[in-house]
């Protein structure tokens, strides 16, 4: 079965410069995840959505950060005007109610110069 | 308070040998759930194992085993017969009640050495 698919795997764009990273989670799977992960701060919940409507967003850091899920097979996270600060890197992850497990895809590497 | 705490940054293991990663954790709640993850060099988080906090038995899956003690609150991961392939960042989450918030430690990089 296919796990949860991110792109791009990697990203390297200069300040100023839109993002757009991507996600399909697990097909069925209800819930849908943004994590981002640095040294400094580790795993952070960025946002999440339940049948693509968003639940919670206390996780975006600021206005520069948008995601949007338009159906229940795709996901986007956007970062306009990128920033340096922003460089990590960012985990989709999908759940299936009940279950307790959320299952990551394989992250997207953003290097922002 | 920290949520899940992981005191050991890094450990080192003989191939074939078996090796426990520390994972305490912190709430309230009578229910909860307790996942380890590992990321190998490559980037993925990769789920390992769960624990309910209802669950009598400690969680087994191949040569991960999960050493539950509710008391201490502690969730150790053990990993057995550690292989080449085991070395890796591995991480110690938590799941509160039906909360959609997973608290995860700072990992603890693992070294399996031929």
């Amino acid at each position: 079965d296919a796990g949860v698919i991110q792109s791009p795997r990697h990203e390297v764009t200069e300040m100023g410069q839109e993002v757009t990273l991507r996600c399909k989670p697990i097909s069925g799977h209800d819930y849908l995840f943004w994590y981002r992960q640095t040294m400094m701060r580790g795993l952070e919940l960025l946002i999440y959505f339940n049948n693509n409507v968003p639940i919670d967003d206390s996780g975006m850091p600021e206005d520069r950060f948008s995601a949007k899920m338009p159906n229940a097979s795709f996901s986007t996270l956007k970062i306009q005007p990128s920033e340096p600060r922003d460089s990590a890197v960012y985990f989709c992850a999908s759940r299936l109610e009940p279950g307790n497990t959320i299952y990551f895809g394989e992250g997207s590497w953003l290097t922002v110069v | 308070a920290q949520k899940i705490t992981q005191t050991q940054p890094g450990m080192f293991v003989q191939e074939k040998e078996a090796v426990t990663l520390d994972c305490t954790y912190d709430t309230s709640d009578q229910s909860y759930g307790l996942f380890w993850y590992k990321q190998p060099s490559s980037g993925e988080m990769i789920f390992l194992i769960y624990q309910g906090s209802y669950d009598e038995q400690n969680a087994t899956e191949g040569r991960y085993s999960l050493n539950f003690q509710k008391a201490r609150k502690s969730a150790n991961l053990v990993i057995s017969a550690s292989q080449l392939g085991d070395s890796a960042m591995y991480f110690c989450a938590m799941r509160e009640g039906t909360g959609n918030q997973f608290y995860f430690g700072t990992g603890t990089s693992l070294t399996v050495i031929p």
